[in-house]
This record gives C-alpha cells, structure tokens and sequence, in this order.
C-alpha cells in the first residue's frame, strides 16, 4: 500500500514568519511531487510541483524534494493570514498522474 | 476557460435511495478523476479514466458504486443504495495529455439520512 504521510497539525505561525510543511511517501519509484492547497470549504488548488531533488521556488513558496529520504517539503515565506488553509502533499507514482493524497497539514496564520 | 463543472452541489437523501453525482471536465482534457473527501480518511482516489476508459477503481469502496464516462466532456458517479457512511464531499478533477496538474471542480456535498 502506496502512502503519504503529513503531520495533521494545526501549525499555527505568526504573520511574516516562515512555514515549513513537511511529508515523507513510501513508494520509493515515485517521480512527481505536488502541494496542494485547500481552503475550508473548497476545493484543492495545485500551488507547487517539483520532480528533482534539490529546490523549487515560486514566489513565498519554496518545494524542497529529497528522493534518497523520500521526502518533500514546502516552504512559506512571509506567511500571510490568508495563507491559512490545509496543505495536501500528493504523489504520483504510477505514470496515468493517479496521485495518492496525505492527509493534509492544516496552517493557521495568526496576525 | 470554464472549469470542472460538478452537479448537484449538494445533495441530501435517505438512506437506500440511489444518487448520481455528475462531472463535466475541462474541455481539451483527456483523464478525469473520482474522488471523495471525509474527516476520518481524507482525499481518497475512487476510479480514475483516460480518454473514456476506466483505468483503475481500485478505489472504489463497493459494488454499490459504479462510474461512467461515456463521453470526453461527462462522467456519472453512481451510488446505489446509498448508506450513511457515503456521506462525503465528491470531487472530480481533470487533467490534459502531457501534463500532470489536476483541476478539480467545486465538489458534491453528499449527506446521506
């Protein structure tokens, strides 16, 4: 069984600080990463996808992908209130984009 | 561009009766995705299709569900009887050839009596 873990949290930073948002997997063939963000209420927005180990920035929002330890992270700078929502880390392991979701972080942001 | 488009938005219905949530995907996108969303077990894959053919339900929880994709621009998700342990939030998502993003509709709400 294919499996994406997260820290349910809630992980409440002060406004301006950084968040770091972790998930390990344990398929080790995986190949694509992905964060997604959700509102209470909403539906999933994809925010960042990475597939080489190293770092990806876009913005506040910084992926970190280390294969070896089959894990990723997401980085927030500058955390704004309006950044508070569920993180969703997913995978995609199987080559038809089936992702296999986490259970998602969620992110409070408190002025 | 409109988006996934999912109907009814929310549903509400006794247990036993049967309930048919539908999905229109992004037009020009070739793979779509069933999911459902609960506290207890998160965002769950129930079947997934690329261009109109069932890949994997391996999701799917039981035979009191079924899918359908008879064309590239709609999708069915059938529950038949429904029970109150199907009550959830339903999203479909789709995805064009080539790429890997998914863009998932608005959800069903789903509450089963």
């Amino acid at each position: 069984q294919k499996e994406v873990e997260q820290n349910s949290g809630p992980l409440s930073v002060p406004e301006g600080a950084i968040a770091s948002l972790n998930c390990t997997y344990s398929d080790r063939g995986s190949q694509s990463f992905f964060w997604y963000r959700q509102y209470s209420g909403k539906s999933p927005e994809l925010i960042m996808s990475i597939y080489s180990n190293g770092d990806k920035e876009d913005g506040r929002f910084t992926a970190q992908l280390n294969k070896a330890s089959q894990y990723v992270s997401l980085l927030i700078r500058d955390s704004q209130p309006s950044d508070s929502a569920t993180y969703l880390c997913a995978v995609n392991s199987d080559g038809y984009n089936k992702l296999i979701f986490g259970a998602g972080t969620r992110l409070a942001v408190h002025p | 561009d409109a988006g996934v488009i999912q109907s009814p938005r929310h549903e509400v219905t006794e247990m036993g009766q049967e309930v048919t949530l539908r999905c229109k995907p992004i037009s020009g996108h070739n793979s779509l995705f069933w999911y459902r969303q609960t506290m207890m077990r998160g965002l769950e894959l129930l079947i997934y299709f690329n261009n109109n053919v069932p890949i994997d339900d391996s999701g799917m929880p039981e035979d009191r569900f079924s899918a359908k994709m008879p064309n590239a621009s709609f999708s069915t998700l059938k529950i038949q009887p429904s029970e109150p342990r199907d009550s959830a939030v339903y999203f479909c998502a789709s995805t064009r050839a080539g790429q890997e993003t998914q863009y998932f509709g608005p959800g069903t709400r789903l509450l089963v009596l």
